[in-house]
């Protein structure tokens, strides 16, 4: 399948400051990527997704401002969380979308674990 | 009523035994069918796609599709230790470029030696 992958695979920072997490397409082009978050136990959390040169359709909920969203080129989206505070600690993953003749297909990066102390 | 709905398990099946995994969703303009695989820690991994009525084979792992019933299942034969994860289940709704992917909240399947 369609390889994409993300980076840092996981990160400690501090409270009040910004962590940048980077999705990129390895062998396709992608003009959208998903992100989602994921608590622990708890089901996959769309937050926004990211469309190459255009704004982040952002899910209700989730504050723009705090996650900002860039997808500046057809392999690379990022994901910027403004701020950080403990209560972000969370798993996020990127994912692409593959158009094909028979349909779409979704595929996800190996996530990044973040953990704000 | 939830888009997509799983029961969340845990499922437990014996090693060699085949596993059944089911799925069923609200949408009937729903078009793309997906199941994915996630362990523990890790992201989800795509394991099959199936987009008409019938069955999809794959190495151990067969994909059915009813549209009529709205159902989608996935059958894991031989069944490893290997195989324990939580499978999600995951459906296109609608027929616009535009439509989001809906995920199940998962089955959790557990193969016992």
């Amino acid at each position: 399948g369609a390889v994409v992958s993300q980076h840092p695979s996981r990160v400690i920072c501090k409270s009040g400051t910004s962590v940048k997490i980077e999705c990129r397409s390895l062998d396709f082009q992608a003009t959208t990527m998903f992100w989602y978050r994921q608590f622990p136990k708890q089901s996959l959390m769309l937050m926004a997704t990211s469309n190459e040169g255009s704004k982040a359709t952002y899910e209700q909920g989730v504050e723009k401002d705090k996650f900002l969203i860039n997808h500046a080129s057809l392999t690379l989206s990022t994901l910027t969380v403004t701020s950080a505070h403990p209560e972000d600690s969370s798993f996020y993953i990127c994912s692409a979308l593959i158009l094909s003749p028979q349909g779409r297909t979704q595929y996800f990066g190996p996530g990044t674990r973040l953990l704000v102390l | 009523q939830k888009e997509v709905e799983q029961n969340s398990g845990p499922l437990s099946v014996p090693e060699g035994a085949i596993a059944s995994l089911n799925c069923t969703y609200s949408d009937r303009g729903s078009q793309s069918f997906f199941w994915y695989r996630q362990y523990s820690g890790k992201s989800p991994e795509l394991i099959m796609s199936i987009y008409s009525n019938g069955d999809k084979e794959d190495g151990r792992f067969t994909a059915q599709l009813n549209k009529a019933s709205q159902y989608v299942s996935l059958l894991i034969r031989d069944s490893q230790p290997s195989d324990s994860a939580t499978y999600l289940c995951a459906v296109i709704a609608g027929y616009s470029s535009a439509s989001k992917i809906i995920f199940g909240s998962g089955t959790r399947l557990s193969i016992r030696p």
